[in-house]
């Protein structure tokens, strides 16, 4: 079975612009959550999304959105981008269920220049 | 508030020797969940443990090993052996078991990067 999916690997921006970042979960995943890690630092969670619907969201200001779609993939959009946006961000996609772990894609790796 | 704290940057062993990683955490809640993830240079996290609060027994798996402690709120981490495969940062997290987001609202640590020497 395919694990989760991110595209892109890597994307280089310049301040002010919008990005757009999407996430294919594992078959049979309902839940897709993001997160934020910045260089030397562990991930911070942005958003969950379950069912299409958001169930969470992180300290992270309006310019963050995302969705889920029908399917169960997801995108993540970042406005005005800032230089401090520059991070890997993570994908990862889950059961939903307390039992059960996440699993982490490979990020995409996102420079704001 | 919950809050994880890996005290260990960088850690460097030679290949074969043991090493353990430690991982201290904070939380109000009476049921929560422990995680540990590896991370190699490819930037992927890759699961390796989950523990509930309500279970203390210790956990072997291979070369791993996991010590839960909660009278002194630390679950931490021993590779015995280790091997040059083992280099990766590694992450302890927490989430709270009875929030609305299931599993899915991880409080990272800093992490701790192992760094084994052949």
């Amino acid at each position: 079975d395919a694990g989760v999916t991110q595209s892109p690997t890597h994307l280089i921006k310049t301040r002010g612009q919008h990005v757009t970042l999407r996430c294919s979960p594992i078959s049979g995943h309902k839940s897709v959550s993001w997160y934020q890690q910045v260089l030397g630092q562990g991930p911070q969670f942005i958003f969950q999304y379950y069912e299409k619907e958001e169930r969470g969201r992180g300290n992270f200001p309006d310019r963050f959105s995302a969705r889920q779609f029908p399917n169960y993939s997801s995108e993540l959009n970042v406005n005005a981008l800032l230089l401090g946006d520059s991070a890997l961000y993570l994908c990862a996609s889950g059961q939903g269920r307390h039992n059960s772990p996440l699993h982490f894609g490979n990020g995409t790796r996102l420079t704001v220049t | 508030a919950q809050k994880v704290t890996q005290a260990q940057t960088e850690i460097s062993v030679v290949e074969k020797e043991d090493v353990t990683l430690d991982c201290v955490y904070e939380t109000r809640d009476t049921t929560y969940y422990l995680f540990w993830y590896k991370q190699p240079p490819s930037g992927e996290l890759v699961f390796l443990i989950r523990r509930n609060s309500f279970d203390e027994q210790n956990e072997i798996s291979g070369r791993y090993s996991w010590n839960f402690q909660k009278s002194t709120s630390s679950f931490n981490f021993t590779i015995t052996a280790s091997q040059v495969v083992d280099s990766a940062v590694y992450f302890c997290a927490l989430s709270e078991a009875e929030s609305n987001f299931g599993n899915e609202k991880l409080t990272f640590g800093t992490g701790t990067r192992l760094t084994i020497i052949p």
